[in-house]
């Protein structure tokens, strides 16, 4: 199975920060990798997939980069509605597998 | 709109069994491929199991592989898990979510979640 590691695990941060998360996966994904937001309580909702591309809707403060083992998330300038929890999640080879999650909480 | 919506959670004791329902409204359910992802209580995400647009091919987890079963009826736009064997570590909170497969993969809608607990 791809094991997909995330760091950090946690993170604060202060409205205006840019911050950037890292999922590294145990073997190559091609850019077959997702972004997830999860807020208390709902279910996740998809921010970036094959790796670098924004779903609609999103805003554009959230980027994805990356190929093969290494992506990141960025956000370019927290707002108040950004506090969450972050998934990643390859969609290479089944099993599908997700990362364990990066918490981001007001500094 | 897009709309889907799970049913069926409960209390069930170990060994049980209990048959999850995702309602599909909005998209063109009978073109996509379905899935369902599992949260267990303050945890992470975790895949359950997929099933293809027409629900010949179908995918599990090897948690859940030999006791789960995912199908679907197209015609009624409803996504099905029939869970026995039921043991603890099953309890978490199951979402339905449609797959985009194709140039690019990704879970695009999710349902609120139906929670299973399974405890005596």
């Amino acid at each position: 199975d791809i094991q997909l590691t995330q760091s950090p695990s946690f993170l604060s941060a202060s409205v205006g920060d840019r911050v950037t998360i890292t999922c590294r996966a145990s073997q190559g994904v091609s850019t077959n990798l997702a972004w997830y937001q999860q807020k208390p309580g709902r279910a996740p909702e998809v921010l970036i997939y094959a790796a670098s591309s924004l779903q609609s809707g999103v805003p554009s403060r959230f980027s994805g980069s990356g190929s093969g083992t290494e992506f990141t998330l960025t956000i370019s300038s927290l707002q108040a509605e950004d506090f969450a929890t972050y998934f990643c999640q390859q969609l290479n080879t089944y099993p599908l597998t997700f990362g364990q999650g990066t918490r981001l909480e007001i500094k | 709109e897009v709309q889907l919506l799970e049913s069926g959670g409960g209390l069930v004791q170990p060994g049980g069994s209990l048959r999850l329902s995702c309602a599909a409204s909005g998209f063109t359910f009978g073109s996509s491929a379905m899935t369902w992802v599992r949260q267990a209580p303050g945890r992470g995400l975790e895949w359950v199991s997929t099933t293809s647009a027409g629900g010949a091919t179908t995918f599990y987890a090897d948690s859940v592989r030999g006791r789960f079963t995912i199908s679907r009826d197209n015609s009624k736009k409803t996504l099905f898990l029939q869970m026995d064997s039921l043991r603890a570590e099953d309890t978490a909170i199951y979402y339905c979510t449609s797959f985009v497969i194709g140039a690019t993969r990704f879970f695009q809608h999710w349902g609120q979640g139906t929670l299973v607990t399974v405890s005596s």
